[in-house]
């Protein structure tokens, strides 16, 4: 089956750095995505993982596991425009390569 | 550049009613998929249309159908509309099957069931 878990809820402070995690079992796996989605907003595309290990891309972070079948989003100098929804999604590799979405982690950055 | 455009934006149904929601990708894009979002959780795979075929179809059932034309617009329709299925239904397009494409998502649709 298809399963992604995140972290319901997270807080942090202006400035401070936080690491949301994402655990998944897919039957495939084709690549991971990290969207994040203000409330009443679409998703907004972040980052994406194929290849164990780190990607940067200025203040956030990706990182991979395919073994351990395990990512995290780490951002770094939290803003109040931070806070939001995060959402951890898998690409399989059905027919259809379709993406596998996670529950989201909602952030909220206190001043 | 356009994004991913959707209508209409808000819509209010009753029970056994209808709907048909629209979506026009990213120029050049030739995926589109569908999904639905209920508050508070993440999106739900409905369908993926690739090239005007179906490509994919998640846990729905059959109430839900969709098509794709030949300008790579897609429409979702709902039959026999129940309460559950108030939520926000979001499409996505990306250029193709493969790659490390992300999918670009519209502004949703708000649907409500009375």
């Amino acid at each position: 089956g298809q399963n992604i878990d995140q972290p319901t809820e997270m807080t942090a402070t202006e400035g401070a750095i936080v690491q949301i995690n994402c655990t998944y079992q897919t039957s495939g796996f084709n690549g991971l995505f990290w969207y994040q989605q203000h409330a009443g907003e679409a998703p907004t595309f972040l980052s994406y993982n194929v290849l164990d290990g780190l990607e940067e891309k200025g203040r956030f972070s990706s990182f991979l596991s395919r073994s351990k079948g395990y990512s995290y989003l780490l951002l770094k100098e939290l803003q109040m425009k931070d806070s939001a929804s995060y959402l951890c999604a898998v690409r399989d590799r059905g027919y259809g390569q379709n993406f596998v979405f996670g529950p989201g982690t909602r952030l909220s950055v206190l001043p | 550049d356009a994004g991913v455009t959707q209508s209409p934006t808000h819509l209010i149904k009753t029970r056994g009613q209808q709907v048909t929601l629209r979506c026009s990708p990213i120029s050049g894009h030739k995926s589109v998929s569908w999904y639905q979002q209920v508050l508070g959780q993440g999106p739900q795979f409905i369908f993926q249309y690739y090239e005007k075929e179906e490509r994919g179809r998640g846990n729905f059932p059959d109430r839900f159908s969709a098509r794709q034309f030949p300008n790579y617009s897609s429409e979702l329709n709902v039959n026999a509309l129940l309460l559950g299925d108030s939520a926000l239904y979001l499409c996505a397009s990306n250029s193709g099957q493969s790659g490390n494409q992300p999918q670009h998502f519209g502004d949703g649709t708000r649907l409500s069931i009375l």
